[in-house]
């Protein structure tokens, strides 16, 4: 079955430290990745994806992300980070072979950025 | 920047109820998608829809669940009978081509008492 795995409920970090959330994955196929994020009261905003390429995957607001194949991870990384960025983070998956584009979700990570 | 929207922000219905909730995705996207978040949950996938007609639906979308494309523009998700177990936030995305991601509407927040 597919999943994702957000091992961490919630990540507490200081302001200006680097940030690091995590996630890993299992798919049939080979995987488009995702993260989204949710601040609150709001919707689901996309941050960055991996379709193939180089690994390091660089999005919005200076967030940036590694597909690490042979861990099966896509963990989510930010080397400053602002108390801006304290939100719902969301990584999702979707298997290449599904041609209907269902996103398989994990169950979000919380990040706080104390000043 | 074009977005997806939803109406309305928050609807209460009592149990039983009828609701629509209704979803304008971005003009010139072609695949449309409806998921939930039951409070303090993850992200659930309920349904998506393409070319007029539903393409993929979930074990929760049951046939208390329907799903329409009324006008071109709009698109909307129909629970005939809510339960409370419905209560949950209740996103539409839409995506314009095959390798795109999807871009969501900030929800509506259905609480069902």
């Amino acid at each position: 079955a597919q999943s994702v795995a957000q091992p961490e409920d919630q990540v507490n970090v200081a302001e200006g430290n680097p940030l690091t959330v995590k996630c890993t994955y299992s798919v049939s196929g080979n995987p488009y990745l995702f993260w989204y994020v949710q601040y609150p009261n709001r919707g689901l905003q996309f941050l960055l994806k991996y379709i193939t390429g180089d690994n390091l995957v660089k999005g919005s607001y200076g967030f940036e992300a590694e597909f690490n194949k042979s861990q099966t991870s896509f963990h989510l990384k930010k080397p400053s980070a602002l108390v801006s960025d304290s939100a719902l983070y969301f990584c999702a998956v979707r298997d290449r072979g599904d041609s209907n584009y269902q996103l398989i979700w994990g169950a979000g990570t919380k990040l706080i950025i104390k000043p | 920047e074009p977005e997806v929207t939803q109406t309305p922000s928050h609807q209460v219905t009592q149990m039983g109820q009828e609701v629509i909730l209704r979803c304008v995705p971005i003009s010139n996207h072609l695949y449309f998608y409806w998921y939930r978040q039951i409070l303090g949950q993850k992200v659930e996938f309920l349904v998506s829809f393409y070319n007029n007609e539903i393409s993929e639906k979930s074990e929760i979308f049951d046939d208390q669940f329907s799903v329409e494309r009324p006008d071109g523009s709009n698109f909307t998700l129909k629970i005939r009978s809510t339960k409370l177990e419905d209560s949950a936030m209740y996103f539409c995305a839409s995506r314009p081509g095959p390798t795109s991601e999807q871009y969501f509407g900030p929800g509506t927040r259905l609480t069902v008492t």
